[in-house]
């Protein structure tokens, strides 16, 4: 099973500010890595999907990055509706699997 | 519009059985893989099954052991979850999730329904 570890597990920062979150799998998962935001009692959204491609309707300040097992959304100015928690998912092996999520929250 | 719902969370004793289904509207259902995600009470995603859009393909969590069962009827546009010998660590949040157009099979997920709180206590 491959295992994806986020860090950090909690980032405080303030709207404008740029967010960089990590992803990084126990071995390689080429370029099948998806990035998903939650906010609390909402259904997961597919934010980025093989590492950078923004799914539907994502806004253009949402980045992804990476490549094997070390990978990266940023976040180029945080919007009040951004904070949330964020989940990186592999789809390179079954059984899929998720990161333990980071919280973004505001300081 | 793509609408996912959900249905048959509730309350069961350990041990016992629960069937979740999944009604599909504003897509072809019938074309696509759709999936089972499922979250604890504040802790992350765990997926739990996957089922090929004819059904030929069927995957499972390990950590399931043979307790789950996912299915499909295309006709009626519906997936669908039987749960068996339910345990604590069983109680979730279950979502359906459906597969992008661009992935048969192993996949990430782009569009999920509200959930179904299934919650295993005696």
């Amino acid at each position: 099973e491959i295992v994806l570890t986020q860090s950090p597990a909690t980032l405080s920062l303030s709207p404008g500010e740029r967010a960089t979150l990590s992803c990084r799998a126990s071995q390689s998962v080429n370029s099948y890595l998806a990035w998903y935001q939650q906010k609390p009692g909402q259904a997961p959204r597919l934010l980025i999907y093989d590492v950078s491609s923004r799914a539907t309707g994502i806004p253009a300040r949402f980045s992804g990055s990476g490549s094997g097992t070390d990978f990266t959304l940023a976040i180029s100015r945080l919007e009040p509706e951004d904070f949330a928690v964020y989940y990186c998912q592999q789809r390179s092996n079954w059984p899929l699997t998720f990161g333990g999520g980071t919280k973004v929250e505001i300081k | 519009e793509v609408q996912l719902v959900e249905s048959g969370g509730g309350l069961v004793k350990p041990g016992g059985s629960l069937r979740l289904s999944c009604a599909a509207s504003g897509f072809t259902f019938s074309s696509y893989t759709m999936n089972w995600v499922r979250q604890a009470p504040g802790k992350g995603l765990e997926w739990v099954s996957s089922i090929s859009s004819s059904s030929n393909h069927i995957y499972y969590a390990d950590s399931l052991k043979g307790r789950f069962t996912i299915s499909r009827d295309n006709a009626k546009n519906s997936v669908y979850l039987q749960m068996s010998s339910l345990r604590a660590e069983d109680t979730a949040v279950y979502y359906c999730a459906r597969n992008p157009p661009f992935i048969a099979l192993r996949s990430y997920f782009d569009y999920w329904g509200q959930g179904t709180l299934v919650t295993v206590s005696s």
